[in-house]
């Protein structure tokens, strides 16, 4: 298992402001993911974190909108750059532990809950 | 396309009584499906997992899960709900299209009525 923490836990942002969030894990993992959950809605992966390299989106999804850092193998941040009402959503961290790529089960964090205005 | 479906947006109980919340797939090669829940305002956690083996899988706080490969469903099931379970499920696939990564159904929504 591991222990995910992300900040912030919400946030109430302006349109056409960028918003980072940060993720940290207890222990060093491999791979790790951005979810977004947008309201009354299931998960859409965005993008997976890379340590050491650029982060590999989803159909959908652009490095320009939702830049990702992952400097080492507990950290990582997604940014959510010029906001707008559309962005609204719950924003989750995970990360695969034990198991592997193929069976191995996804740790969340709580989310992000961003608001834009 | 591989995808999840759940049926069901919403699912009512009576405490005590059986719950099921119905999950459908369809993926190329073996399936590898899981069970996830939602509390409100906190993030998902893993309730069990169906890799290969037995069809019935048992996970946590008493639920189990029923892998039919011929009607392509991994159901999810608990003998006696708890108004403590009312919660929002999510099934999920793990696929490979060129990454191994994890789509998820649109959820189902359980309440347990004391």
């Amino acid at each position: 298992s591991a222990v995910i923490s992300q900040k912030p836990s919400r946030d109430i942002c302006q349109r056409g402001t960028s918003l980072t969030i940060q993720c940290q894990v207890d222990s060093q993992v491999t791979m790790m993911f951005w979810y977004r959950q947008q309201p009354g809605q299931s998960l859409t992966l965005i993008a997976t974190a890379n340590q050491g390299s650029e982060a590999t989106y989803e159909s959908g999804f652009v490095i320009d909108k939702f830049p990702i850092s992952r400097p080492n193998l507990t950290f990582s941040t997604l940014t959510v750059s010029n906001m707008s009402p559309e962005d609204s959503s719950i924003y989750l961290c995970s990360v695969l532990t034990s198991g592997g790529p193929i069976t191995g089960e996804l740790f969340f964090g709580e989310g992000s809950r961003l608001t834009v205005l | 396309a591989q995808s999840v479906a759940q049926p069901e947006d919403q699912v009512n109980v009576a405490e005590g009584n059986p719950l099921t919340v119905k999950c459908t797939y369809s993926v190329s090669g073996n399936p590898y499906l899981f069970w996830y829940v939602q509390y409100p305002n906190r993030g998902l956690q893993f309730l069990l997992k169906y890799i290969t083996g037995d069809n019935l899988v048992k996970g946590s706080y008493g639920f189990e899960a029923e892998f039919n490969k011929s009607q392509t469903s991994f159901h999810l099931k608990k003998p006696s709900a708890l108004v403590s379970d009312s919660a929002l499920y999510f099934c999920a696939v793990r696929v490979n299209t060129g990454g191994f990564k994890t789509i998820f159904g649109a959820g189902t929504r359980l309440f347990v009525k004391a």
